[in-house]
């Protein structure tokens, strides 16, 4: 079954690096998600990407955020100056049709530490 | 800002029983539900859903009722069995804003052999 791949599946970092986490989609995807979930928390929504742009954002998705799609593979997300707040598990997520949520399929997640 | 609420932290109930997790939701444009699971490691996997037009959903073992009036769903599974053991997640979006899942903080379940 195709499937979501997430890279690294664990990350530590210094507070005030640049972090690049990476996600290659499924290959007939076209509309790619962020989420992230803060130890104990709920999993929030952070970002939907389509057609080469951001179609959402929540308000967590500030200045410090970025997404792009640098080739026909990859989806990645990067936070330019960390924060201990940002220590989370961050899916990917990618669907074919942006109405079939249930067709929502995530990756395992990239645990980030910010230290 | 708890929009979706799952109030149980956690669950254990013995293998073959039932299993209900329940879900309360504040937001009354939600008009979609619904759950995830979760294995350690892993990212969540989708399991049932429920439109508002509907009260129930039925899938095989897995069972999702809806009382809009309430604002509540629970999720059943019966008979439970060990390899359900996991995180469950419900889940909501509104039409309005239908690019963006609105996750409560989920459910450890345990089934007991």
């Amino acid at each position: 079954e195709p499937e979501v791949t997430q890279t690294p599946s664990h990350q530590v970092t210094q507070m005030g690096q640049e972090v690049i986490l990476r996600c290659v989609p499924i290959s007939n995807h076209l509309y790619f998600y962020w989420y992230r979930q803060i130890l104990g928390q709920k999993v929030e929504f952070l970002v939907s990407f389509y057609n080469n742009e951001i179609s959402e954002k929540s308000e967590i998705f500030d200045d410090q955020f970025s997404v792009e799609r640098p080739d026909g593979s990859n989806f990645t997300l990067k936070i330019r100056s960390t924060k201990l707040e940002d220590s989370a598990m961050y899916f990917c997520a990618s669907s074919a049709d942006r109405t079939t949520n249930e067709k929502l399929f995530f990756g395992s997640g990239t645990q980030l530490s910010v230290l | 800002d708890q929009q979706v609420k799952q109030n149980s932290p956690s669950l254990s109930v013995q293998e073959g029983r039932i299993s209900i997790l329940n879900c309360d939701y504040t937001n009354s444009m939600f008009d979609y539900f619904l759950w995830y699971k979760k294995y350690p490691a892993e990212g969540p996997t989708f399991l049932i859903s429920i439109s508002s037009i509907k009260d129930k959903n039925e899938d095989g073992r897995f069972t999702v009722f809806l009382n809009k009036s309430a604002k509540h769903l629970s999720l059943h599974i019966v008979p439970s069995q060990p390899g359900d053991s996991a995180v469950y997640f419900c889940a909501a979006l509104s039409n309005f804003g239908n690019e963006k899942l609105t996750f409560g903080t989920g459910t450890r379940l345990t089934i007991i052999p």
